[in-house]
């Protein structure tokens, strides 16, 4: 099971929206709505963002959207924020004995 | 409040093993399956292993299978990851995980360094 696809970087200016996209394949992203996105801040644990493809655990900021289309899952950042700065990854249930993949990771940077 | 913490990492010769635990609190534990996720130093993250809340059902990453020995006692609210067989690539950063539809709570890491 390899790893789905993510940019390695996306930049923007406060309070733009950026998108990042995650590519996965039928057998994962494209099969099951089991899509997730990370946040994770330099020496920290990752922050769950997005789960089930679009909904948002309690306490995420709405600035956050997740959606997905065919095999490519995608995490919006409206209003962007110095706070936003971080390493961003998506996940996907795959249903195999590999029962999960990870993302290649995506820098965020705000200009 | 739910906490996470693991313990038992360090530094390990090629070839030998180590045991990692991960001492649940704030919840439920015994209801929730669990999962190991780990980083290797300024990579991405990747999936390790699953125990299910009962323990009966498990699944492993292809690259630890037949090498780790993911395990729980509810008992003691407790998670552990038998490693053996280390090699150089199974350096990072483990975090024990909870899980539900996704990986909501985490802990914070422990470092496990395969290194002569």
């Amino acid at each position: 099971q390899s790893a789905l696809t993510q940019p390695a970087s996306v930049s923007g200016s406060p309070g733009q929206s950026i998108t990042i996209s995650c590519t996965g394949t039928s057998s994962d992203i494209g099969r099951y709505n089991f899509v997730s996105w990370y946040q994770q801040h330099p020496g920290k644990a990752p922050k769950a963002l997005i789960y089930e493809v679009s909904n948002r655990p309690s306490g995420v900021s709405i600035r956050f959207s997740g959606s997905k289309s065919g095999n490519t899952a995608s995490l919006t950042i409206s209003g962007l924020q110095a706070e936003d700065e971080a390493d961003y990854y998506c996940s996907s249930y795959t249903g195999s004995n590999t029962l999960d993949v990870f993302g290649t990771g995506t820098r965020v940077t705000v200009l | 409040e739910i906490q996470l913490v693991e313990s038992g990492g360090g530094l390990v010769q090629p070839g030998g093993s180590l045991r990692l635990s991960c001492a649940a609190s704030g919840f439920s534990f015994s209801t929730y399956g669990m999962n190991w996720v780990r980083q290797a130093p300024g990579k991405g993250l990747e999936w390790v292993s699953y125990i299910g809340k009962s323990g009966r059902t498990i699944h492993y990453a292809d690259s630890v299978q037949g090498r780790f020995t993911i395990s729980r006692d509810n008992a003691k609210n407790s998670l552990y990851l038998q490693m053996d067989s280390l090699r150089a690539e199974d350096s990072a950063l483990y975090y024990c995980a909870r899980r539900t539809a996704f990986f909501d709570y985490w802990g914070q890491g422990i470092l496990v360094t395969v290194s002569s």
